[in-house]
């Protein structure tokens, strides 16, 4: 079975520029995460989705994040525009409903110079 | 609230020693518990879970047990490889019943296994 798809798995930008960061779920899966990974804050909540609508947005930092969940299988996090201190690995995970455990995508290392 | 706390690592071990990486919560209900791994450059996967008061998840020869009297659920392997050194992170899902079962992480202890 497919896993949780990321892309890119890299993204290398100024700063400025608008980044947009992809995820596909693993297929049946109505919970989707947004992680963010720094060596400084560790691994912090950004958003999350259940059945495609945002249920708690209160870790994105600050208005120039935005994250959408069109469909069941697409998910988007977009930043506008992008600064160095946004530079860090931004994990996608998804899962079924209740007590059942995450499945993590391989990851997008955004640096932003 | 809902809180996870790990030892602060990191942990260096020489091959075939004994792992244990202590890991305690605080949660109301009755959580679900939850070891991760994330090996170099890739991202989190699930190690072992427990759902309930003195179960036991296992996996790839790493332990732990689910202690509701002391509210832990500590990592443990008998012989730790050069392919163990990662990062480890203890979670937990508490069951609240009312959804938003949201996972709480650990901040991880990195592991690293030398020949």
């Amino acid at each position: 079975d497919a896993g949780v798809i990321q892309s890119p798995r890299h993204e290398v930008t100024e700063m400025g520029q608008e980044v947009t960061l992809r995820c596909k779920p693993i297929s049946g899966h109505d919970y989707l995460f947004w992680y963010r990974q720094t060596m400084m804050r560790g691994l912090e909540l950004l958003i999350y989705f259940n059945n495609n609508v945002p249920i708690d947005d209160s870790g994105m930092p600050e208005d120039r994040f935005s994250a959408k969940m069109p469909n069941a299988s697409f998910s988007t996090l977009k930043i506008q525009p992008s600064e160095p201190r946004d530079s860090a690995v931004y994990f996608c995970a998804s899962r079924l409903g209740g007590n059942q455990p995450q499945h993590f995508g391989d990851g997008t290392r955004l640096s932003i110079l | 609230g809902n809180s996870v706390t790990q030892m602060e690592g990191p942990v260096t071990l020489s091959e075939e020693a004994f792992l244990t990486i202590n890991c305690t919560y605080t949660a109301t209900g009755y959580p679900s518990l939850f070891w991760y791994v994330q090996y170099p450059g890739e991202g989190l996967q699930l190690l072992l879970k427990a759902t309930k008061a003195d179960d036991k998840g296992s996996n790839k020869g790493f332990e732990a047990t689910y202690r509701k009297e002391t509210t832990s659920f500590h990592l443990e392997k008998g012989s730790v490889q050069v392919s163990d050194s990662a990062v480890y992170f203890c979670a937990l899902i508490p069951y609240s019943g009312a959804g938003s079962y949201q996972l709480t992480f650990g901040k991880g202890t990195k592991l690293s296994v030398i020949p």
